[in-house]
């Protein structure tokens, strides 16, 4: 079936540092990757998102790019803060199919003092 | 808040009894998800519901069933609970059928003892 493969599972990085988390996609189908950032105990929330037209989004710290002909794409976090520790989880999913959409198994990402 | 209302948020129960899990979506939301996440796990997506209908199945144990109701909210019931059924379970929401971006609600957070 189709799939979707996160990595790394664990990341530690300096405060202040960059982090970079990378997803590739086994569906060729699929034009929209969301982001989901969880903090412990908390729900999964959308931090940011990117469809197949465009190749790099940002949204102050965080970034996202996206490369539809090697299937993969990678959240990119600069400046790393202490309330940056969470667990990351991408997806992708064809548009207009919500029934697709396909989650990576996640990121612990902490931000070390 | 993401407008997803999940009750209890809180249960305990033993080994072999079923319980009920309740959501109500975002208003004007047609699709509902159910996903489970055990410790350190990432989301294991379980059923989806679009518009009281049963859109797609992921690994839902025979155990488990779930249904929408006209109104739109769902429930999730477990039954011949088990040890490891101790998770906590998230409710998602989304629009209609080509809606993408899926929004979290808080969970449900069961321990079978």
């Amino acid at each position: 079936g189709e799939n979707v493969e996160q990595h790394p599972s664990t990341l530690s990085v300096q405060e202040g540092d960059s982090a970079v988390i990378k997803c590739t996609y086994s569906d060729s189908a699929s034009n929209y990757f969301p982001w989901y950032k969880q903090e412990l105990g908390k729900r999964p929330q959308l931090i940011i998102d990117i469809r197949s037209n465009v190749g790099e989004k940002k949204d102050q710290r965080i970034a996202v790019t996206l490369n539809k002909t090697a299937k993969h794409f990678s959240l990119h976090i600069t400046e790393t803060q202490p309330e940056d520790s969470a667990v990351y989880f991408c997806a992708a999913t064809p548009m207009n199919r919500d029934d697709k959409i396909i989650f990576g198994k996640g990121t612990r990402l902490h931000i070390l003092p | 808040d993401s407008g997803v209302t999940q009750t209890p948020k809180h249960l305990i129960t033993a080994t072999g009894q079923r319980v009920t899990l309740r959501c109500s979506p975002r208003s004007g939301d047609l699709s509902v998800y159910w996903y489970q996440q055990s410790l350190d796990q990432g989301l294991q997506f379980l059923i989806q519901y679009y518009n009281g209908e049963e859109r797609a199945k992921g690994n839902i144990l025979e155990r488990f069933s779930a249904q929408q109701f006209p109104d739109l909210h769902s429930e999730l019931n477990l039954s011949s609970l088990e040890l490891g059924d101790s998770a906590l379970y998230f409710c998602a929401s989304s629009g209609w059928a080509g809606a993408n971006t899926i929004y979290f609600g808080e969970g449900s957070w069961l321990t079978v003892v």
